[in-house]
C-alpha cells in the first residue's frame, strides 16, 4: 500500500515570495491534516479536512495560508507571502475515517521550508 | 485537552531495555494514551496504543496504571536504530474529530 505523497521535498525561497506544496494521501482515507514542524518542536496542527471540507483550520495563520482539498482526494497548502519564521517542515497527514481514539495518522515525509 | 510531560531526553545503550514514561494527570475518562516515534527527516510514526493495563505489539509495550494518570512507553532491548523522538499523545477528540496535540517529545539517543 503505498503512504502519504508529498512534494517537492525541499523548497528554498525568499521572504515576501509565494510557495505551494501538495499532498496526496493514502488511497480511501477521508481526513487529511497538514502539520508545521519548527526544528526542536513537536508537529502543530495547521488544518484537518474531512473529505472536501474544513473541520478545524483554527491554528491557520489565515491572513497568509490558505489549503484546500478538491474532490476530496489531493491537496494544497499555499503560503503567500512567506515569512522568516515559517521556515519548517510541513508535514501532510491521512486517516480512514477521522473519528474515533483509535485510528492512526499515517504521515507523509514532509517538505522542508527555508525562508531567506 | 489533557497536557502530557514527558523528559526532554534520555540515552541508552543497545541491548537495554528503555522505558519512557509520560505524565497526564488530567485524562479524561474517553482519552486514549498514543505513542508516536519520528526519525529524522521522517513524519512521525504510530507506535502503540491503549486505554488501560498493559498493550504488546512487535515493537513495543505500554504500561498504564488504573489511574491512568501516567503511561510508560517500553521498548525492549533497543539497537542504533531506534534512536529517535518519541511523543506520548493523550485525548483525541475536537468537535468529534480526531486532533493529535503534539508536545516536544523525548529524544533517545541509542549509544553502540
Amino acid at each position: 500500500e503505498a503512504g502519504v505523497a508529498q512534494s517537492p521535498r525541499y523548497k528554498i525561497i525568499e521572504k515576501r515570495q509565494s510557495v505551494a506544496f501538495w499532498c496526496n494521501p493514502i488511497s480511501g482515507h477521508a481526513t487529511l491534516y497538514w502539520y508545521q514542524q519548527i526544528l526542536g518542536q513537536g508537529p502543530k496542527l495547521l488544518i484537518q479536512f474531512q473529505n472536501n471540507g474544513v473541520v478545524d483550520d483554527s491554528q491557520l495563520p489565515k491572513d497568509r495560508f490558505s489549503a484546500e482539498r478538491l474532490k476530496g482526494v489531493d491537496s494544497t497548502l499555499k503560503i503567500q507571502p512567506a515569512k522568516l519564521e515559517d521556515s519548517a517542515v510541513y508535514l501532510c497527514a491521512s486517516s480512514l475515517v477521522g473519528r474515533g481514539p483509535q485510528e492512526t495518522q499515517y504521515f507523509g515525509p514532509g517538505t522542508r521550508l527555508l525562508v531567506l | 485537552l489533557a497536557k502530557t510531560t514527558q523528559p526532554i531526553s534520555m540515552d541508552s545503550y543497545e541491548g537495554q531495555e528503555v522505558n519512557i514514561t509520560c505524565s497526564h494527570n488530567n485524562i479524561a475518562t474517553n482519552d486514549y494514551i498514543t505513542w508516536y516515534q519520528q526519525f529524522p527527516s521522517q513524519g512521525p510514526r504510530f507506535i502503540i496504543q491503549g486505554y488501560k493495563t498493559k498493550v504488546t505489539n512487535e515493537v513495543a509495550s505500554l504500561f498504564i496504571p488504573a489511574d491512568r494518570k501516567s503511561s510508560t512507553l517500553s521498548l525492549p532491548r533497543v539497537s542504533l536504530s531506534d534512536t529517535a523522538v518519541y511523543y506520548c499523545l493523550v485525548g483525541p477528540f475536537s468537535g468529534g474529530y480526531n486532533k493529535l496535540i503534539f508536545g516536544a517529545g523525548t529524544r533517545l539517543a541509542v549509544h553502540p
